[in-house]
């Protein structure tokens, strides 16, 4: 697609139920990202995706969060027993290569998505 | 981890005005972005620049990898630069806090 899409844009859930947040990067886009932005804050390193590398998830807060990536294009963040703390804009971003193996400058630009805003009630 | 601090946290100028942001990190990098999220948050990419200087309209940045630091110059600022700037670096592309700007009218 032109941009990365996420899915979906807004949620409200009960504290303990399940959540699935979805994230379509730039077609051919090798890199995906995913962060967390509490109201007012940074954003959040949760989960790096290269390629058919294994996922870098030491950004992942407790093992109630889970992200994974279907053949090496759309992706999906988990989130079990929510909690009110949860509550967030989920943030999907994706390049063309990751750094530091690019050569061109272009080919490591970061392109976000609109997020993911979670409210768990 | 790397460390990446950015200053000042808060700035309100006029329109018109220039201002300067910083971004310094603690560690070498091969890799450094500057983004701009807007009001309604939706984060805009404004440079690549991992080392040396770029320019794009009024906007432009430095990275003296070096040193460790990056510098973003806005010039002649509008209302629409209002937000907040953020450098993002390594592989994990590990954000800073931000420095939120106020353009005043």
């Amino acid at each position: 697609g032109a941009g990365v899409s996420q899915s979906p844009s807004n949620k409200v859930t009960e504290k303990g139920k399940d959540v699935e947040l979805r994230c379509d990067p730039i077609s051919g886009h090798t890199a995906l990202y995913w962060y967390r932005q509490s109201l007012g804050q940074g954003l959040e390193f949760l989960i790096y995706f290269q390629g058919n590398s294994a996922p870098d998830k030491s950004g992942l807060p407790s093992d109630r969060f889970s992200a994974e990536r279907t053949g090496g294009s759309v992706s999906t963040l988990t989130i079990q027993r929510t909690q009110q703390e949860d509550s967030a804009v989920y943030l999907c971003a994706s390049s063309l290569l990751p750094p530091p193996i690019s050569g061109t400058s272009g080919a490591n630009v970061l392109t976000f998505g609109a997020g993911s805003r979670l409210t768990v009630l | 981890g790397i460390q990446v601090e950015q200053s000042p946290p808060d700035l309100i100028l006029q329109e018109g005005a220039n201002s300067t942001l910083r971004c310094n990190f603690s560690d070498s990098v091969n890799n450094l972005q500057w983004f701009h999220q807007n009001p309604w948050g939706q984060l805009i990419n404004l440079f690549y620049i991992p080392s040396g200087t770029k320019q794009n309209g009024r906007l432009s940045a430095t990275t003296v990898a070096t040193e460790r630091y990056s510098l973003l110059y806005i010039s002649s600022s509008q209302t629409t630069d209002s937000g907040v700037y953020f450098c993002a670096l390594d592989d994990k592309i590990i954000f800073g806090k931000g420095t939120r700007l106020h353009i005043l009218p």
